[in-house]
């Protein structure tokens, strides 16, 4: 059974601060690892990982996959408060369509 | 930016009555799916669907749940007889190439309550 397990649970931070939140996996045939925001409902595309040590960007947020040692992190630097919001990380195999989320990271930014 | 979309937003029912939950996916995307959210826990795969057919389940979709694509637009899933368990938001996801685990467009959700 494929696993995902995200930390940290939850994390508090004032603007401007940068953050890191890590997301490790268990999956049988890998292929691929994806980053959601979820604010109110709907989770919304972040990032599609697929090789390692390929460095995705979009504006202040990043995002690398280590497949070696079965992580990714999501960096998001000068944070706002419009980032607060809970980060979901999800992994996908080759085996089928679904996608294995993990728990989560609530993350709350302060002015 | 084309969107998922969800109705009803809220759906409160009795235990042991049916419900259909309704999702336009985007146009012109092939592949759909509904995930649920129980309050606290993780998002969970229910089903995927393409080509007017079931791709792939979980355990969780059992004979209770069904699917649809009852005409060109929407994608409908019923729970037949609801139980208390069934309380959860429930997402539909569409996109636009094979193997869901690409970029999945999610709708806002229907938050299902059974009393």
């Amino acid at each position: 059974e494929d696993k995902v397990v995200q930390s940290p649970l939850s994390l508090v931070v004032h603007e401007g601060d940068t953050v890191t939140l890590n997301c490790s996996y268990e999956v049988t045939n890998f292929r691929s690892l994806l980053w959601y925001k979820q604010e109110k409902k709907a989770p919304t595309f972040l990032f599609m990982l697929t090789s390692s040590g390929i460095e995705k960007k979009s504006g202040r947020l990043s995002s690398i996959l280590d497949k070696k040692e079965l992580f990714s992190i999501l960096n998001i630097t000068a944070t706002q408060t419009g980032d607060s919001a809970i980060y979901l990380c999800a992994v996908g195999n080759n085996a089928g369509n679904m996608l294995t989320f993990g728990g989560g990271t609530r993350l709350m930014v302060k002015p | 930016e084309p969107e998922v979309t969800q109705t009803p937003s809220h759906q409160v029912t009795q235990m042991g009555q049916e419900v259909i939950l309704r999702c336009v996916p985007i146009s012109n995307h092939l592949y759909f799916y509904w995930y649920r959210q129980i309050l606290g826990q993780k998002v969970e795969f229910l089903v995927s669907f393409y080509n007017n057919e079931i791709s792939e389940k979980s355990e969780i979709f059992d004979d209770q749940f069904s699917v649809e694509r009852p005409d060109g637009s929407n994608f409908t899933l019923k729970i037949r007889s609801t139980k208390l368990e069934d309380s959860a938001m429930y997402f539909c996801a569409s996109s636009e190439i094979s193997k869901g685990n690409e970029k999945l467009f999610f709708g806002s959700g229907t938050q299902l309550s059974v009393l």
